[in-house]
């Protein structure tokens, strides 16, 4: 399996809904990634997961909660978002010893926020 | 990560082979140059990396000049599937993770 799921392709909530997406791999790669994509704009990174630890957070809004509960998988909660969060929502995995094959991209979320 | 510079959009035939510059004048010594691309709507996919030697596989050729300040993405023969925005990035390959940053890329379009 060489590849990245995510789950649902669409999502349409409201501001005041709780959601979640979904992320898995079976690649036994033990960094995750998820990134933020406005159209016509390059991804924008969010959150590093590396061995199931939050690695980094660039100063995302809590609105946004990742959780990495096992190696396979990786989830975003949102709460309260705003319409300006709509975007497509990326998630990524890769190798974590360094090494020299980049990511592997998951075809994303597209996020509508009404 | 050093950062890189492209131009925002280039044309090329199809058939034709399609040559994507990429400066990164500040690269370090342990920093690896990376490319990917993102076909329309979909997750970016990665393409290719090196660090000094020029470097092929079955998508694409790269590149890197000697003083490592600049590179080549390369196409051997573009096709209307090869339109896509393509991202050159340079990054330390030494971490338990990766932090990969995007620029804008060079939005390439494959005429027929």
């Amino acid at each position: 399996d060489t590849e990245v799921t995510q789950t649902p392709k669409h999502l349409v909530m409201g501001m005041t809904n709780k959601k979640s997406l979904k992320c898995e791999q079976h690649m036994g790669h033990r960094a995750m990634y998820w990134y933020k994509q406005k159209a016509k704009k390059p991804p924008e990174l969010m959150f590093v997961y590396s061995y199931e630890k939050l690695s980094i957070n660039e100063s995302v809004p809590s609105r946004f909660s990742p959780e990495c509960p096992n190696s396979s998988l990786l989830n975003l909660h949102l709460h309260a978002l705003q319409p300006e969060d709509s975007a497509l929502y990326l998630c990524a995995s890769s190798q974590a010893d360094g090494g020299g094959y980049g990511y592997t991209f998951g075809s994303g979320t597209r996020l509508t926020v009404v | 990560d050093a950062k890189t510079t492209q131009p925002p959009s280039m044309d090329c035939a199809e058939g034709r082979a399609a040559n994507l510059p990429c400066n990164h004048s500040t690269i370090s010594g342990n920093e690896y140059v990376y490319w990917y691309r993102q076909i329309h709507s979909q997750g970016p996919q990665y393409i290719i990396h090196g660090l000094k030697n020029n470097e092929t596989n079955e998508m694409a050729s790269l590149i890197i000049t000697e003083d490592r300040k600049s590179s080549t993405l390369i196409l051997p023969h573009a096709t209307l599937r090869d339109t896509a925005v393509y991202y050159c990035i340079v990054r330390v390959a030494l971490a338990s993770y990766d932090k990969v940053i995007f620029g804008p890329g060079t939005s390439l379009s494959v005429i027929p």
